[in-house]
């Protein structure tokens, strides 16, 4: 099975701008979490979509958005863009909602000048 | 709210050598707990996962134990090698979210 995929791998833009991240899920995986990394913080949680429904969301501003397609495919879009947006943004996909093994893709790494 | 501990912050040993990774979180009202491996710039790659009903996982080199009245994990990982070397992360499932550690950073110097 193809593993988790995201798009684009790397992405720049400046203050102000929006963003839309893609991820793929595992064939089969309903379930879809995207996660903030950076060095400071560390790994943060920001949402989780199952069958298209946003089940559990973060402590992030409502500039951090995302939807998930009937194919599971899911995006995330940050608004208004700001400098301390700058990160590695990871999916992670799973089978089902609830306590399962997730699998993460690369991540997007996402530059705010 | 859950937080999650991880000690060392950073770990170097000479390959072969047996090592202990250490994990503690607050809130024993987990599901799961995870260990997980980062290589620079990548995502995350699972190496073990423990239920909440369960003492210890192993896989290969690499063994984990969950003591959740406690609130702590440990990964032990036997015979390290160059090729370990990497960031080590441990995540509770608390209500479907995942809290992550900080992260101990290991380098095995061949």
């Amino acid at each position: 099975k193809a593993g988790v995929t995201q798009t684009p791998r790397y992405l720049i833009k400046t203050r102000g701008q929006q963003v839309t991240l893609s991820c793929s899920p595992i064939s089969g995986h309903r379930s879809v979490s995207w996660y903030q990394q950076t060095p400071g913080q560390g790994l943060q949680f920001l949402f989780e979509y199952f069958s298209e429904t946003q089940r559990n969301k973060g402590n992030f501003p409502g500039r951090f958005s995302g939807r998930q397609f009937s194919n599971s495919r899911s995006e995330m879009n940050v608004s208004t863009l700001e400098l301390g947006d700058s990160a590695l943004y990871l999916c992670a996909s799973k089978t089902l909602a609830g306590a399962d093994t997730q699998y993460f893709g690369p991540g997007t790494r996402l530059t705010v000048l | 709210k859950q937080e999650v501990t991880q000690i060392p912050a950073a770990l170097s040993v000479p390959e072969g050598e047996n090592l202990v990774l250490n994990c503690s979180f607050t809130d024993s009202a987990i599901y799961n707990l995870q260990w997980f491996r980062q290589d620079p710039g990548k995502g995350l790659t699972s190496l073990l996962l423990i239920q909440s009903s369960q003492r210890e996982q192993t896989s290969g080199r690499l063994n984990a134990s969950l003591d959740k009245s406690s609130g702590r994990s440990t990964l032990y990982i036997a015979a390290s090698q160059p090729g370990d070397s990497a960031t080590y992360l441990c995540a509770v499932t608390g209500a479907n979210n995942l809290f992550f550690g900080t992260g101990t950073r290991l380098t095995v110097i061949p």
